[in-house]
């Protein structure tokens, strides 16, 4: 089975600029979730989707918005870049939602650079 | 402060050594603890999740979980330089996997 893909692996972008990132999870998991991990404050919670719908968001502002398609695929977009989201963005896929407990599988991340 | 508190290291072990991993957390709502290892330029892989407090044992790996000191633990026996990763610790609670900061491993032959 192919584990979670996301792409692209590197991107630059400049102050002000969009971007969209891209998650595709393993077949047959519904859930997706977006992490950020940075070196100053580790990996953080952004949402998590599960049959295109956001079921959890985490402490970011609104400028982080994303979305799930009908086949589990899920973006991220992050409008206005400021400096500050240069950072390595990771997906990860599960079966099923969060509520309980259930393994997240994440992809290799995309590593956003915004100067 | 902090949900999950860990020492980010880098902490730099020889061959052989048991390694001790740790972190520690406020937010009593937490049910499900977990240990990552990040190699780098890699996402996170799971290597071992707890529900309950006591240890739970897989190979060279043993985690710990105290909820009453709501303190929670890796032990690696035998390191091996394969080993050499970042460990994050995660805990869940109402659908969210909070990490902690993440401790660099390295482990020298």
């Amino acid at each position: 089975k192919a584990g979670v893909t996301q792409t692209p692996r590197y991107l630059i972008k400049t102050r002000g600029q969009q971007v969209t990132l891209s998650c595709s999870p393993i077949s047959g998991h519904r859930s997706v979730s977006w992490y950020q991990q940075t070196p100053g404050q580790g990996l953080q919670f952004l949402f998590e989707y599960f049959s295109e719908t956001q079921r959890n968001k985490g402490n970011f502002p609104g400028r982080f918005s994303g979305r799930q398609f009908s086949n589990s695929r899920s973006e991220m977009n992050v409008s206005t870049l400021e400096l500050g989201d240069s950072a390595l963005y990771l997906c990860a896929s599960s079966p099923s939602p969060s509520g309980g407990y259930n393994e997240q599988f994440f992809g290799p991340g995309t590593r956003l650079t915004v100067l | 402060q902090k949900e999950v508190e860990q020492d980010p290291g880098p902490l730099s072990v020889p061959e052989g050594a048991i390694v001790s991993l740790n972190c520690t957390y406020s937010n009593s709502a937490f049910q499900y603890f977990m240990w990552y290892r990040q190699y780098s330029r890699k996402g996170p892989e799971l290597l071992m999740y707890t529900y309950s407090s006591g240890n739970k044992e897989d190979g060279r790996f043993t985690a710990q979980v105290d909820k009453s000191s709501k303190y929670i633990s890796l032990f690696i026996r035998d390191s091996q330089p394969s080993d050499s990763a970042t460990y994050l610790c995660a805990m869940s609670a109402r659908g969210k996997l909070i990490f902690g900061q993440g401790t660099e491993l390295s482990v020298k032959p």
